[in-house]
């Protein structure tokens, strides 16, 4: 069984500062992560994805993980926000093996103000 | 080059109605997924394709839900007898591949609504 929890429901921050989105996730393997990003009445669009080839993941706009087996984590972080960043974000595990069902986070709607 | 599309985008729906939710792949991805997201929460898997067969189905919710993908394409998601329980937001998703690695492009999504 596979699961993931966002520890935060809303993440409020201003412009210019950093972001941690956070993400714990449960698997009985090493799983793949990714983050996936909403913006209002568009669809989820893959920020980026760890397949076990690097533990820093960089992705777009800015935006890296890191994956720490040892507390089961996989934080987004992007050191800077602005104003464009603010939406939901999803936190997904898939199962290892080719495993394809994707379990999702409830998502941390991230709020930046000017 | 064109996206996953779906349609339509808002659908209401009197309790009892039946509806069909369509979904139109990348061309070419192999694998097609339908999520159910619900107001304030992630998308949770309903099925999945692999071209024309549905690997799996676990995730529908009663037997009033119903998916095909017949020529390994386009894929129809059909609601029977809807509830107002069934109102959410309805997404679909292709990749290229069936890994779990794999990115999957999602659709705008169909809100549907149950009066």
């Amino acid at each position: 069984a596979q699961s993931v929890t966002q520890l935060d429901s809303h993440v409020s921050v201003s412009e210019g500062t950093p972001v941690l989105l956070r993400c714990n996730y449960s698997s009985s393997y090493s799983p793949s992560l990714f983050w996936y990003v909403q913006h209002p009445n568009k669809g989820l669009q893959l920020l980026l994805k760890y397949t076990s080839a690097a533990t820093l993941v960089k992705g777009i706009n800015g935006f890296e993980a890191e994956f720490k087996k040892s507390e089961t984590s996989f934080h987004l972080t992007k050191p800077s926000a602005h104003m464009s960043d603010a939406a939901e974000y999803f936190c997904v595990v898939r199962g290892p093996g080719g495993s394809y069902i994707p379990t999702f986070g409830r998502g941390t709607s991230l709020i930046v103000h000017p | 080059g064109a996206g996953v599309s779906q349609s339509p985008r808002y659908k209401v729906a009197k309790r009892g109605q039946d509806v069909a939710l369509r979904c139109d792949p990348i061309s070419g991805h192999v694998s097609l997924f339908w999520y159910q997201q619900a107001l304030g929460q992630g998308p949770e898997f309903l099925t999945y394709f692999q071209n024309e067969a549905q690997l799996d189905k676990s995730g529908l919710p009663s037997d009033r839900f119903f998916a095909e993908r017949p020529e390994g394409s386009v894929s129809t998601l059909k609601i029977q007898r809807t509830q107002q329980e069934d109102s959410a937001v309805y997404l679909c998703a292709s990749s290229s591949g069936a890994g779990a690695f794999d990115e999957q492009f999602f659709g705008p999504g169909t809100r549907l609504t149950v009066l």
